[in-house]
């Protein structure tokens, strides 16, 4: 039990362009998610928390109008990059937790690379 | 602010030795505290986990104790395998404006040699 598919896996998208991030709980009910991401040989860095029905709470630093996150289920969170560029590229990482239970569990992961 | 500091960086180990991985946390108000394996291009996994309210918990190979007085908490593996060769994360909850989240420290790679 406790599933999170993220997809896509891996994106390519030209410079300017928008790319939308899938995080989906496959096999519970998800009241909170979590956005990371991951330079390479880097650690996860918080980026935003959203409680399922409310606006997400961005970490300082993080522009909430570029990254667009949406949590209108219990089961899917989206993350949108708007307008890319080369500098956001980077492994983007979900993680759901279900109800008050601590554990977080975590998508696969999607590489983005922005040309 | 909140932070979660990991050691060693990298760790090389024969397969058969044991390897320690240590964290320190800054709040003493976390009270859980989760390890993750991350293998190349994938998202993490769940190992272990502890409670503030316990000192140590096992499972098989895999042990995790915890000195809340200290503020730190280390990763034990004993009888190492080449398929243990991964990153592995230690992790704190914090409070943050949207609740809890989870902080991680900066990984260890771990190399187990046959």
């Amino acid at each position: 039990g406790a599933v999170v598919s993220q997809h896509p896996s891996r994106v390519i998208c030209k410079s300017g362009t928008s790319v939308k991030i899938e995080c989906r709980s496959l096999d519970f009910q998800a009241t909170t998610m979590f956005w990371y991401r991951q330079f390479p040989k880097q650690s996860l860095m918080l980026m935003a928390t959203s409680n399922e029905g409310s606006k997400a709470t961005y970490e300082q630093g993080v522009e909430k109008d570029k990254f667009l996150i949406n949590h209108a289920s219990l089961t899917l969170s989206t993350l949108t990059v708007t307008s890319a560029h080369p500098e956001d590229s980077s492994f983007y990482i979900c993680s759901a937790r279900r109800g008050g239970n601590e554990k977080l569990f975590f998508g696969s992961g999607t590489q983005l690379s922005v040309l | 602010g909140e932070n979660v500091e990991q050691h060693p960086s990298t760790l090389s180990v024969q397969e058969g030795d044991s390897a320690v991985i240590k964290c320190t946390y800054s709040d003493s108000a976390s009270n859980y505290f989760p390890w993750y394996k991350q293998e190349l291009g994938k998202g993490p996994q769940l190992i272990i986990d502890i409670r503030s309210n316990v000192g140590e918990k096992k499972d098989q190979r895999i042990a995790v104790t915890l000195n809340k007085t200290a503020k730190h908490f280390s990763l034990h593996i004993t009888e190492t395998q080449p398929e243990d060769s991964a990153v592995y994360f230690c992790a704190a909850f914090f409070l943050n404006q949207a609740g809890t989240a989870l902080i991680f420290g900066k990984g260890t790679t771990l190399s187990v040699s046959s």
